[in-house]
């Protein structure tokens, strides 16, 4: 089992829409969860970041967690063609201290 | 952009040379990092510091090094770059008080 993995997509939606992207962890003792954005050929860019449960909402962001189910998500609303990209979730575990990544899943927003 | 800069941005070599890649920060961050980036395996940790002169293995070490005697320097270095390691390599660096990471541009490696 992967320590942190999420659907590598094309999650595909049309613009104006909410993209829901999902993560789970394998480590249940991991408290600091993380939202990356690369966009093709870039370097990752962070744009949330969650600790406790529950929501956590910046603009047009949301990260969601849920520790007892293990399951961390991002929902982006009103989506637009500038947030085709890829969104890394990441978190640290709690045996390394170490930040590990998922694989990624790309969103595609079309117009 | 966090004040992280590497060089070289892009660089092709051949098997079996040395090869080493610099990440500068100017934001004075305590922590530093080396991931290598591939298709399938997505980020992983190379090697990390933790403050001039300490550094740490991460999950991928094997076949690199690192040095930090400045601050604002990371040097990760290849000993003799085999195939294996043509990747796109990034820097991030973390303040000691946050755990949020902020990575470089990144470097393109390609061995030939």
């Amino acid at each position: 089992q992967k320590e942190v993995e999420q659907n590598s997509g094309p999650l595909s939606v049309p613009e104006g829409a909410i993209a829901s992207l999902n993560c789970t962890y394998s480590d249940r003792g991991s408290q600091s969860f993380f939202w990356y954005r690369q966009y093709s050929g870039k370097s990752p860019e962070l744009i949330m970041s969650i600790y406790s449960n529950g929501d956590k909402e910046d603009g047009r962001f949301t990260a969601q967690l849920n520790k007892a189910s293990q399951y961390v998500s991002l929902l982006i609303r009103d989506s637009q063609p500038s947030d085709s990209a890829t969104y890394l979730c990441a978190v640290i575990t709690s045996n390394t201290g170490k930040l590990i990544f998922g694989q990624g899943t790309t969103l595609q927003v079309k117009p | 952009d966090a004040g992280i800069t590497q060089s070289p941005r892009h660089k092709v070599t051949e098997t079996g040379t040395p090869v080493t890649l610099r990440c500068h920060q100017t934001e004075n961050h305590r922590y530093m990092y080396w991931y290598r980036q591939d298709p399938g395996h997505g980020l992983r940790l190379i090697h990390y510091s933790y403050g001039v002169k300490d550094t740490d293995k991460g999950e991928v070490s094997d076949g690199y090094s690192v040095s930090r005697s400045k601050t604002e320097d990371f040097l990760l270095t290849l000993e003799s770059a085999t195939s294996s390691q043509t990747s796109v390599y990034f820097c991030a660096i973390r303040d000691g008080l946050a755990r949020e990471q902020f990575f470089g541009p990144g470097t393109r490696l390609t061995v030939l």
